[in-house]
């Protein structure tokens, strides 16, 4: 099983600043690498795929990085709708997700 | 427009059979390059892949779980079934099926990323 450790597990930003999520793969993933966003209630919403590609109707603040074992989410301004818990997911082997940074209004 | 939608019940005895049905549509389990997947997420907790099935009726199951999983498809009814054995209190989660397209390397193939989800539907499980 490939172990995806992310941190923090809480990131405190203010609106407009940006927020950078990391997440680590347990052993190289290459760049199958995809992140989600969760808000409370709702299912998760693909963010990025590919470590940097993004899904349809993703806005461009959103940006990903990193292949192998290293991956960067970053959120250049953050807006008061991105307040939630991102997760990412590997796919080079079968499916696993990292525990969740949760960004929270500081 | 690809939706999905998860139900079954919202409370299972320990030891009981569970079975979800996921039904969806904007597209078909017919339909080559397709997959539907099943993930489970505890309360407060992360998220944890279950099972997936393509068109070519390929299933693929989380090593952990295999033993208690069962996943099929009924394409004239666009619906994905998953069934889990032997239901224990920390299977107690939000159960989600999702769209899935593989991706290819060299000669096979694996599951990639999700997208879109279904809403999720709550099971318990609780004598």
């Amino acid at each position: 099983e490939i172990v995806m450790t992310q941190s923090p597990a809480t990131l405190s930003v203010s609106p407009g600043e940006r927020a950078t999520l990391s997440c680590r793969a347990s052993q190289s993933v290459s760049s199958n690498l995809a992140w989600y966003q969760q808000k409370p209630g709702q299912a998760p919403r693909l963010l990025i795929y590919g470590a940097s590609t993004r899904a349809t109707g993703i806005p461009a603040r959103f940006s990903g990085s990193g292949s192998g074992t290293e991956f960067t989410l970053t959120i250049s301004s953050l807006q008061s709708e991105d307040f939630a818990v991102y997760y990412c997911q590997q796919y080079n082997n079968w499916p696993t997700f990292g525990q969740g940074t949760k960004v929270e209004i500081k | 427009q690809i939706t999905l939608k998860e139900s079954g019940p919202t409370l299972v005895k320990p030891t009981q059979t569970l079975t979800l049905t996921c039904t969806f549509s904007g597209f078909s389990l017919s339909t080559s390059g397709v997959g539907v997947g099943w993930i489970r997420q505890p309360p407060g907790k992360a998220l944890e892949w279950l099972a997936l099935i393509y068109w070519d009726d390929d299933k693929r199951y989380s090593p952990s779980l295999k033993s208690r999983l069962t996943i099929n498809k009924d394409t004239s009814k666009n619906q994905v079934v998953l069934t889990m054995t032997n239901m224990d209190p920390v299977d107690t989660a939000t159960y989600y099926c999702a769209h899935n397209t593989p991706h290819y390397y060299g000669s096979g193939r694996g599951i990639a990323w999700f997208d879109p989800w279904g809403q999720g539907t709550l099971v318990t499980v609780s004598s």
